[in-house]
């Protein structure tokens, strides 16, 4: 079975800090990784992904993650935060190669950006 | 493209009722599921489709059915709903490949 854990149900970072909202998952196997954010009565929108290569991968907005195998985690960061970044963010897993595997979702954590 | 587009955004329901929240994409995407989201659960699989003709459930089924009869639609029908069934639900839809799933705006359901 494969799940996902999103440790914080709640970040508070400062405008300007650098964040980071935290992703482990479990897998048999080798994982595809998504983060996805949810404004306010929105649905979900596509951030980035990692499915194989550079561990750190690049998405929208200037967000980035890291794919950390042996600590099965991937960690969503941002350098400079802002009040914009105000949202729900969710992570997300699937087996490599399993076509008829579904996505499986965190819980969420909501970060909010003080100004 | 319209993407994923889903019908009602907004619906109530007295307990018992039956309805059908209607979603369909337009990229030919072979992978359609239905999700509900409700406070503090994240976002939970209810039924999912890898073709026209073949579903399966996923996490939360009871109480809900889905047919594939085209590659485009996939309506969730609720038989007879429950308070226990007021939630946001997300219809979505990827291919078969290491892509992003893609989401529809959401219906909010509250039952009553």
């Amino acid at each position: 079975a494969q799940s996902v854990a999103q440790p914080e149900d709640q970040v508070n970072v400062a405008e300007g800090n650098p964040l980071t909202v935290k992703c482990t998952y479990s897998v048999s196997g080798n994982p595809y990784l998504f983060w996805y954010v949810q404004y306010p009565n929105r649905g979900l929108q596509f951030l980035l992904k990692y499915i194989t290569g550079d561990n750190l991968v690049k998405g929208s907005y200037g967000f980035e993650a890291e794919f950390n195998k042996s600590q099965t985690s991937f960690h969503l960061k941002k350098p400079s935060a802002l009040v914009s970044d105000s949202a729900l963010y969710f992570c997300a897993v699937r087996v490599v190669n399993s076509g008829n595997t579904p996505l499986v979702f965190g819980k969420g954590t909501r970060l909010s950006v003080i100004a | 493209n319209a993407g994923v587009t889903q019908t009602p955004k907004f619906q109530v329901l007295k307990t018992g009722q039956s309805m059908t929240l209607q979603c369909a994409q337009d990229m030919n995407h072979e992978y359609m599921s239905w999700y509900r989201q409700d406070p503090g659960m994240g976002l939970r699989l209810i039924h999912y489709s890898v073709g026209a003709g073949i579903t399966d459930q996923g996490e939360v089924p009871n109480g809900y059915n889905v047919s594939r009869s085209t590659t485009e639609d996939f309506p969730l029908r609720l038989l007879s709903a429950a308070p226990s069934q007021t939630s946001v639900y997300f219809c979505a839809s990827r291919t078969s490949g290491p892509g992003e799933q893609f989401f529809g705006p959401g219906t909010r359901l509250t039952v009553l």
